[in-house]
């Protein structure tokens, strides 16, 4: 089956740095998507890997190693507008997104 | 970026009547759309995928008959709930695949409807 797994929850403090992990097992990959979600919004896009390494845009960036099936995004400079769900997606082989069950980040001051 | 307009965002109706949601993608045209469903503390789950012009695909589980998706032109698609109960409560977002299409994969999402009935 396909499965993607982040942690539930994280807790983080304002002006800090973080680094939600995302593993996946799915069928075939055509790319990896970071979302925001605020809570009762729509999702936002945030990031797209096809490749491995690392892309950098802004305070975010995303890292993605295909061979171990896993991806990262980092969080820098933590701001308290950062508080909401990150979504990680993978799309399959039949250009499916396969969404993981989001994290819930939340900064203290 | 690219905007993709939801409406309403809010619906309250009651049981056994009809609700229509519109997603309309406002600066461009999106061949292919996509509506999602999330329960409280659940992550979207893919409903159908429309394409203009053709009949939507639905996902495994989901009543065709019941959730009837139109997809006439290339800037909306359209969901209604037909005879909707109270186990229909939920936010239902859509979202269209950006200008560059899917090889970015990149998707624009609907603001989102909140469905309650009652």
């Amino acid at each position: 089956g396909q499965n993607i797994d982040q942690p539930t929850e994280m807790t983080a403090t304002e002006g800090a740095i973080v680094q939600i992990n995302c593993t996946y097992q799915t069928s075939g990959f055509n790319g990896l998507f970071w979302y925001q979600q605020h809570a009762g919004e729509a999702p936002t896009f945030l990031s797209y890997n096809v490749l491995d390494g690392l892309e950098e845009k802004g305070r975010f960036s995303s890292f993605l190693s295909r061979s171990k099936g896993y991806s990262y995004l980092l969080l820098k400079e933590l701001q308290m507008k950062d508080s909401a769900s990150y979504l990680c997606a993978v799309m399959d082989s039949n250009y499916q997104l396969i969404w993981g069950a989001g994290t819930k980040l939340i900064i203290k001051p | 970026g690219a905007v993709v307009s939801q409406h309403p965002s809010r619906v309250i109706c009651k049981s056994g009547t009809s609700v229509k949601i519109e997603c309309r993608s406002l600066d461009f045209q999106a061949t292919t759309m996509f509506w999602y469903r999330q329960f409280p503390k659940q992550s979207l789950m893919l409903m159908a995928t429309s394409n203009e012009g053709s009949k939507a695909t639905y996902e495994q589980g989901v009543e065709k008959d019941k959730f009837l998706i139109n997809h006439a032109s290339l800037t909306l698609s359209t969901l209604t709930v037909t005879s909707a109960h109270p186990e229909d409560s939920s936010f239902y977002i859509c979202s269209a695949q950006g200008p560059r299409g899917g090889d970015t994969g990149e998707l624009f999402f609907g603001e989102g409807s909140r469905l309650t009935v009652l």
